[in-house]
Formats: C-alpha cells, sequence, structure tokens
C-alpha cells in the first residue's frame, strides 16, 4: 500500500527566503503521481503542484517547485522566495489503488513566514 | 473558471435533522469525491464515485449517502446527523482518462459542519 510520511511537523522561515519540506513515499507502483497540497487557516485544500513517476524533469509552478529524487523516493516541496500568504499547512499526497484512487495525504507540515 | 464548489460552507445543525450537502465541479470530470477532515485522524474519504451512477464506499461511509445523477454533481446526505459527523468536508474532483494513479485532484472550498 502506498504511503506518504512528513517528518516536520511545523517550520519557520524568513520572508523572502526559500523553505524546503520534506516528503518520502512509499510505493510498488512503477506509475504514480506526487502532490502537493496547501491549506491556509481558512480551511480550503489548493492543489499546488504535480509531479509524475515518469517525469524526466522536476515539476515547477511559479514558486513552487518540486525536488523529485525517485530512488531516493522522496518529493520535496521547495517554495522560493516566502510570502507572508505562504503560512499555511502543507501536505504531501499520492493516489491509492483502492477506492477509486483516494488520496493518502502525508501529516503535514505548518509553515510560519515570519516577516 | 473551473472549480468545485460546495454550499453551505458552514452549517450549524442538530442531532436527527437530515441535511445535504452540495458539490458541484464544472470541468467534465468522471471522478469525484467525498472526505472529511478530523484533528489527528487526517482525510479520511467517505465515498465516491467513478461515473454517473457509480458509487461506492470509502473508510468511513457510515451514516452518509451519495447520489450521482449526473456528471457534475455529487451531494453528500447525512440522513440522520450526530454529533461525531462534527467535521470539516471536502469534495474532490478528478479526470480518469490517464492512469488513474497521475490525475490530480482538485477540491471544493470545505464545508464546515457541527452537529449539536
Amino acid at each position: 500500500a502506498q504511503k506518504i510520511t512528513q517528518t516536520q511537523p511545523g517550520m519557520f522561515v524568513q520572508e523572502k527566503e526559500a523553505v524546503t519540506l520534506d516528503c518520502t513515499y512509499d510505493t510498488s507502483d512503477q506509475s504514480y503521481g506526487l502532490f502537493w497540497y496547501k491549506q491556509p487557516s481558512s480551511g480550503e485544500m489548493i492543489f499546488l503542484i504535480y509531479q509524475g513517476s515518469y517525469d524526466e524533469q522536476n515539476a515547477t509552478e511559479g514558486r513552487y517547485s518540486l525536488n523529485f529524487q525517485k530512488a531516493r523516493k522522496s518529493a520535496n516541496l521547495v517554495i522560493s522566495a516566502s510570502q507572508l500568504g505562504d503560512s499555511a499547512m502543507y501536505f504531501c499526497a499520492m493516489r491509492d489503488h483502492n477506492q477509486g484512487g483516494k488520496l493518502i495525504f502525508g501529516q503535514g507540515t505548518e509553515l510560519s513566514v515570519k516577516p | 473558471e473551473a472549480q468545485v464548489t460546495q454550499n453551505p460552507r458552514y452549517l450549524i445543525t442538530v442531532t436527527g435533522k437530515k441535511l445535504t450537502v452540495t458539490c458541484s465541479q464544472n470541468m467534465n470530470h468522471e471522478y469525484m469525491s467525498w472526505y472529511r477532515q478530523d484533528p489527528g485522524l487526517g482525510l479520511r474519504q467517505i465515498y465516491y464515485s467513478m461515473n454517473v451512477e457509480v458509487t461506492d464506499k470509502g473508510d468511513v461511509p457510515e451514516g452518509y449517502k451519495v447520489s450521482r445523477k449526473e456528471k457534475r454533481n455529487f451531494p453528500l446526505i447525512l440522513e440522520s446527523p450526530s454529533p461525531n459527523q462534527t467535521s470539516l468536508y471536502f469534495c474532490a474532483s478528478s479526470l480518469q482518462i490517464r492512469h488513474p494513479l497521475l490525475n490530480e485532484q482538485f477540491f471544493g472550498p470545505g464545508t464546515r459542519l457541527t452537529v449539536l
């Protein structure tokens, strides 16, 4: 079964600096996707970025990029030039074979951006 | 704008009073799903639907019903709500045209339900 592990319950970063949020995963599949979601204090679950297992290049989306190391089974999210609005919970996720492909989430990392 | 909408966003109700949380997506997605998020338990899938008229149970289906009569809508029904159904509920949708594990799910804004 798929499993996602996020080992940083909370992190602080200074505004305008870059920050890396860690994510490791476990799967026996050859084809899979890794997803990152942001959940601000208002509660929405916002899709940020996606990395496919066969993608040769690391995914990028604006200030978000994914440091994908397939052999290490890690998919770390890098946020460049942090902004106060980046303060939120961040979840790494992948889809399971079961139940139509339900999302399996990590425990989440709470990011706080300091002014 | 491509989106998943849910209504209501906030609801306080009493035990036993039937309620429906609506979910609608305008992206022509085949797959739709309901999750609930609780502190310490993370997100758990309640029900999902692979397409119109095709629904199935997730991890925590007890006390909930769903229907998928149209592709865009996937309402969640609580026939007789109880306090243990107090939670943050999310509807999500995705395409299924590629390998199903590769498709991102898009979430609605969430519904905060309190059952007294």
